[in-house]
């Protein structure tokens, strides 16, 4: 059985930076094709798409958000971990993270977690 | 950086009816690596739809999609009142891996 959860603050202050831990279980990240990403929703809007990481550590981000993103993987304990720089109010939103693949799209999610951006 | 435009933006439809809902692409999509989802209140998006018209698993088979290069399309073909619900596309054919900006499908 696949699962994945995430963890991390739900409050963060503006200017400040955001760890997010995904801890997955029932497949391995050394697989090879294999990868785990972030996508985000702010309350009431569309899904966008984040990050992610392969089982190769070849990472990929979104272009607008790139020179605040970090992915590292941690296969031991099977944990993805996304940081962001310098939050922001229009940060609000619920990540998420996912499993997908080379020429695989997200077939499994975590639960999401709730992140709020607020002095 | 592929934009995916999904239209309509809301569909208000009964039970029992045929559901289309588009999504067209700004450039072709690699491989036709275009996935549908569905998404419900409250919960994480659901993949419905992979490689533009491969049912994921679990899938009843009135979800169908179809499609290849820059226009493709969602079909329910009767909607069960479990399927009124907000449905994404998204290309993962190249990065970054870009999503529609939805349609919801409302109960009329």
């Amino acid at each position: 059985q696949i699962t994945l959860k995430e963890s991390g603050p739900t409050l963060v202050k503006p200017t400040q930076t955001l760890t997010l831990t995904c801890t997955f279980s029932g497949f391995s990240l050394s697989t090879s094709g294999v990868n785990v990403g972030w996508i985000r929703q702010p309350p009431g809007k569309a899904l966008e798409w984040l990050a992610f990481i392969c089982w190769d550590n070849d990472t990929r981000y979104s272009p607008s958000l790139k020179s605040r993103l970090t992915i590292t993987k941690d296969t031991s304990k099977n944990q993805v971990v996304l940081t962001m720089t310098n939050m922001d109010p229009v940060d609000t939103a619920t990540y998420y993270c996912t499993r997908a693949g080379s020429g695989l799209p997200n077939d499994y999610w975590g639960q999401g977690t709730l992140v709020t951006v607020s002095s | 950086e592929i934009v995916l435009t999904q239209s309509p933006g809301t569909l208000s439809l009964s039970p029992g009816e045929r559901a289309t809902l588009s999504c067209r692409a700004s450039q072709s999509v690699s491989n036709n690596y275009l996935a549908w989802y569905q998404q419900k209140p409250g919960q994480a998006p659901r993949l419905l739809i992979y490689g533009a018209s491969s049912r994921a698993t679990g899938i009843p088979d009135r979800f169908s999609g179809s499609g290849s290069g820059t226009d493709f399309t969602l079909t329910i073909s009767r909607l069960e009142p479990e399927d009124f619900a907000v449905y994404y596309c998204q290309q993962y054919g190249s990065s970054p891996r870009t999503f529609g900006q939805g349609t919801k499908v409302e109960i009329k």
